[in-house]
């Protein structure tokens, strides 16, 4: 079974403006991981989220979690060129990602 | 302290060859994990090993494939008789809960290439 499932697929965006991308899972859950990945090679933790949170902050990034909508949402604040990469999420359940957010960041 | 190590970091191999790919976890997680990710595509899960708990397999591809942890620790990845469509980033990943919920820190890869 395959928990976490992204989109969009791809989002395009100009440096300076918000980006959110959503992630939906199948089951209950303990906590759902959002992971980046820049260049094909290993993924990056980015934060975790545990069910009985809504909300929780790390720099410029913000999550939120629906238990009752099966949902997360990753929006990144004041996006930079840097911030360009594919973005995953994961629950603890079986620690399957799905395709991935692709995102781009125009200087 | 030292991250997932991946060896080798790239391999091609002729079609029909066997390969074996290494993991060292990072000291002291007892989970660890096995992905596959094709050029532009997602992560797909192959294995997991928890501790002395028998391994999950229900990813692996076909019988061709198979993994083993020895000690708790270093773990290898074998490809029998390799096909193209195995060409791909090989991503091993450790834990130190597993299941439980905590993050994953990721190796680098290895990219695989079958000729």
């Amino acid at each position: 079974s395959q928990q976490g499932e992204e989109d969009p697929q791809a989002l395009s965006i100009q440096e300076g403006e918000n980006a959110t991308m959503n992630c939906s899972y199948k089951t209950s859950i303990n906590n759902l991981q959002w992971y980046r990945q820049n260049s094909g090679r290993g993924l990056v933790h980015l934060i975790l989220i545990r069910s009985n949170e809504r909300e929780k902050h790390s720099g410029r990034l913000r999550v939120t979690l629906d238990t009752s909508k099966k949902s997360s949402s990753l929006l990144i604040t004041a996006s930079r060129a840097a911030d360009t990469a594919s973005y995953f999420c994961a629950t603890n359940n079986d620690m399957r990602f799905g395709a991935g957010t692709r995102l781009t960041v125009k200087p | 302290g030292a991250g997932v190590s991946q060896s080798p970091s790239n391999k091609v191999t002729e079609k029909g060859k066997d390969v074996e790919l290494r993991c060292d976890p990072i000291s002291g997680h007892t989970a660890l994990y096995w992905y596959r990710q094709s050029l532009g595509q997602g992560l797909e899960f192959l294995i997991y090993f928890q501790g002395n708990s028998a391994p999950d397999k229900s990813g692996l591809p076909s019988d061709r494939f198979s993994a083993e942890r020895t000690g708790g620790s270093v773990s290898t990845l074998t490809i029998q008789r390799t096909q193209q469509e195995d060409s791909a980033v090989y991503l091993c990943a450790s834990s130190t809960r597993g299941q439980v919920g905590s993050p994953l820190h990721f190796g680098n890869g290895t990219r695989l290439t079958v000729t």
